[in-house]
C-alpha cells in the first residue's frame, strides 16, 4: 500500500529563516510521481511540484527547492528566506498506479507559521 | 472559468438531511475527482470519473455517497442520510487527462458541517 509521512506537524519561524519540510513515501511501484500541494487559509490546494521517479535531479523555483532522494524514499522541500506569505498547510502527495489514474495519496500535512 | 470551481462553500444540515455539493472543473479537463479532507488530515480520494463515467468509486465510504457527471463536464456529489461523521471539507478537482502522473488542480472545497 502508498503512504506518505510527514513526521512533522507544525513549524514556525521568523522571517527571512530558511525551513525545510519534510516527506518520506513508501510505495512499491517503480514508477510513481511525488508532488507538493500549498493550502493556504483560503482552502484551495495548490500545486508547487510534480517529480517523475526516475528524475533525482533537485529542482530550484525562486526561494523554493526540493531534493529527492530515491535511496531514503524521500521528497524535502526547503523555502529559503520564508515570508509571512508562506503560512499555509504544506502537503506531499505520491501518485498511485490504479487504472491508469492520477488517484493520489496525502500525508497529514505540515502546518508552517512565518512571524513577521 | 480558469479554476475549478465548487458550490457551495459552506453547508450546514441536520443530520437525515439529502445533500449535493457540485463541482465544474478546469475548462477542457476530461477527468474529475472528488477528494475528502478531515479536520487535520490530508485529502482522500472518493472517486473519479474520466468522461461521464466513475472510472474508480472505490473510495466512497458507503452506499449513502453518489456522484455523477452525466454530460462529462459538472459533476455533483450527493450524499443521503448525513451523519456528524460526514463533516468535512469536499474538494473536487480535475486535470487534462486521467493519465497516471498527471498534474491534480483542487478547488476551494466545499465545507460541510452536519449537526
Amino acid at each position: 500500500a502508498q503512504k506518505v509521512t510527514q513526521a512533522q506537524t507544525e513549524i514556525s519561524v521568523v522571517e527571512k529563516e530558511d525551513v525545510t519540510l519534510d516527506c518520506v513515501y513508501e510505495t512499491r511501484d517503480t514508477t510513481y510521481y511525488l508532488f507538493w500541494y500549498k493550502q493556504p487559509p483560503s482552502g484551495e490546494l495548490v500545486f508547487l511540484i510534480r517529480r517523475n521517479s526516475f528524475d533525482e535531479q533537485n529542482e530550484i523555483s525562486g526561494r523554493y527547492s526540493w531534493n529527492f532522494q530515491k535511496s531514503t524514499s524521500s521528497f524535502n522541500f526547503t523555502i529559503t528566506a520564508s515570508q509571512v506569505v508562506d503560512s499555509a498547510v504544506y502537503f506531499c502527495a505520491l501518485s498511485e498506479i490504479t487504472g491508469a489514474n492520477s488517484k493520489l495519496t496525502f500525508g497529514k500535512g505540515i502546518t508552517l507559521s512565518v512571524r513577521p | 472559468g480558469a479554476g475549478v470551481s465548487q458550490t457551495p462553500s459552506n453547508k450546514v444540515t441536520e443530520k437525515g438531511k439529502y445533500v449535493e455539493l457540485r463541482c465544474d472543473p478546469i475548462s477542457g479537463h476530461t477527468a474529475l475527482y472528488w477528494y475528502r479532507q478531515s479536520l487535520g488530515q490530508g485529502p482522500e480520494f472518493l472517486i473519479y470519473f474520466q468522461g461521464t463515467g466513475a472510472a474508480d468509486d472505490s473510495g466512497l465510504p458507503n452506499d449513502r455517497f453518489f456522484a455523477v457527471r452525466p454530460e462529462g463536464s459538472v459533476s455533483t456529489l450527493k450524499i443521503q442520510r448525513t451523519e456528524r461523521g460526514d463533516s468535512a471539507v469536499y474538494l473536487c478537482a480535475s486535470s487534462s487527462s486521467g493519465g497516471y502522473g498527471n498534474t491534480i488542480y483542487f478547488g476551494e472545497g466545499s465545507w460541510l458541517t452536519v449537526v
